[in-house]
Formats: structure tokens, C-alpha cells, sequence
């Protein structure tokens, strides 16, 4: 399995421009999860599917950002318009849901530059 | 929101073995500790996770006290490649900051 597969690696854009990233997810697994990382904030979790519904999405900063996951292999984090303080890597993970334990397996991450 | 903490960095000397404490006191019976870490900008990649008993792997030993208010996790023999951020989390979802290891030759 190629494992999580992130696109683009990296981005670049201009301030309210419009971004989506986008994951693929490793096939079988059921759960989905964005996360944004930061020097000054750490690895926060944005927002995570199951079966391809939204769970919790208590972590997405404001309405600019939203995330869909229009079937079980293809999920897209979108942020419009963005701004300079979006600039972060974004990574998407995805497991097993169910059962007791299940380990996340992560992308490489997007590199996002809002200029 | 569960919540860990971790000290923010640490030094081990190569070769040596490193001991990284993680304290989670609101840690529910069922629920199972996690470790990850990350080397330099890539995702998060797993090491191990325990329950109640110590556990041992390739990669690293765990060990978590009897209360399970707190674990520690061991690196037997730091390398140079072992350098990296490590999280430990127990809600498999939420990630801190984490501990930046240091290892120095």
C-alpha cells in the first residue's frame, strides 16, 4: 500500500486566494483525519471523519475552512478565502475505526505559504 | 479535551538510554496510551501503545504506572536518527506539542 497520499506537497498563494488540499486515504480504513501544524500551536486536530461523515469538527478555526470526504478514498480541506495566518502543514491521517486500539497511520503533509 | 503533558524538550547522549515521561491523569480505564513521533517535518509516525501492562517493541519500551495517571516511554539505546518530536496521546486523535529530543553525540 502507498500509504496516505497527500496533494500538492506544497503550496503557495497569495492572501484570499482559494486552497483545497486533498488526501487519499489508505484503502480499508475508515476514519479520516485533518490536522494543521504550527511552531506556536503544535499538531491540532481540525476535523475527522467516520465513514465518511463528519464527526467533529470543533477544531476548524472559522467558517473559511471547510472539509468534505465525498466517498471512502477522497477527502478535501478547503480554506477560502486564505489568509497569511493559514499558512501551517496540513496533514491528513487515516485507521481503523472500532476495536481497541487502532494505530493512525499520516501523509507527508502539505506545506501551505499564504503569502 | 483530553489532555497530556510532556516536558517541551530533552538531551540524551548517544548511546545511552532515553526516558521520556508523559503525565495523563484524566485517562479513562478503557483507554489506551499512545506513542508518536516526528522526525523533522514528516507525519507522525507510531511507536507503540499499552494498556496496563509494560509493553515492549523493535522500537521502544513503555511504561505505565499503575494508576495509569502516567507512562514512560524508553528508547533503549539512543542513535542519532532517534532525534525527533515525540507525542504521546490517549484518545488516539488529540496531539500536543510533544517532547523535542535532543540526542548529542
Amino acid at each position: 500500500d502507498a500509504g496516505v497520499i497527500q496533494s500538492p506537497r506544497h503550496e503557495v498563494t497569495e492572501m484570499g486566494q482559494e486552497v483545497t488540499l486533498r488526501c487519499k486515504p489508505i484503502s480499508g480504513h475508515n476514519s479520516l483525519f485533518w490536522y494543521r501544524q504550527t511552531m506556536m500551536r503544535g499538531l491540532e486536530l481540525l476535523i475527522y471523519f467516520n465513514n465518511n461523515v463528519p464527526i467533529d469538527d470543533s477544531g476548524m478555526p472559522e467558517d473559511r475552512f471547510s472539509a468534505k470526504m465525498p466517498n471512502a478514498s477522497f477527502s478535501t480541506l478547503k480554506i477560502q478565502p486564505s489568509e497569511p495566518r493559514d499558512s501551517a502543514v496540513y496533514f491528513c491521517a487515516s485507521r481503523s475505526w472500532g476495536g481497541a486500539y487502532n494505530e493512525q497511520f499520516f501523509g507527508p503533509g502539505t506545506r501551505l505559504t499564504v503569502l | 479535551d483530553a489532555k497530556t503533558t510532556q516536558p517541551p524538550s530533552m538531551d540524551c547522549a548517544e548511546g545511552r538510554a532515553a526516558n521520556l515521561p508523559c503525565n495523563h491523569s484524566t485517562i479513562s480505564g478503557n483507554e489506551y496510551v499512545y506513542w508518536y513521533r516526528q522526525i523533522h517535518s514528516q507525519g507522525p509516525q507510531y511507536i507503540i501503545h499499552g494498556l496496563k501492562n509494560n509493553e515492549t517493541n523493535e522500537m521502544a519500551s513503555l511504561i505505565i504506572t499503575e494508576d495509569r495517571k502516567s507512562s514512560t516511554l524508553i528508547l533503549p539505546h539512543a542513535t542519532l536518527r532517534d532525534t525527533a518530536v515525540y507525542y504521546c496521546t490517549y484518545d488516539k486523535i488529540i496531539f500536543g506539542k510533544g517532547t523535542r529530543l535532543h540526542i548529542l553525540p
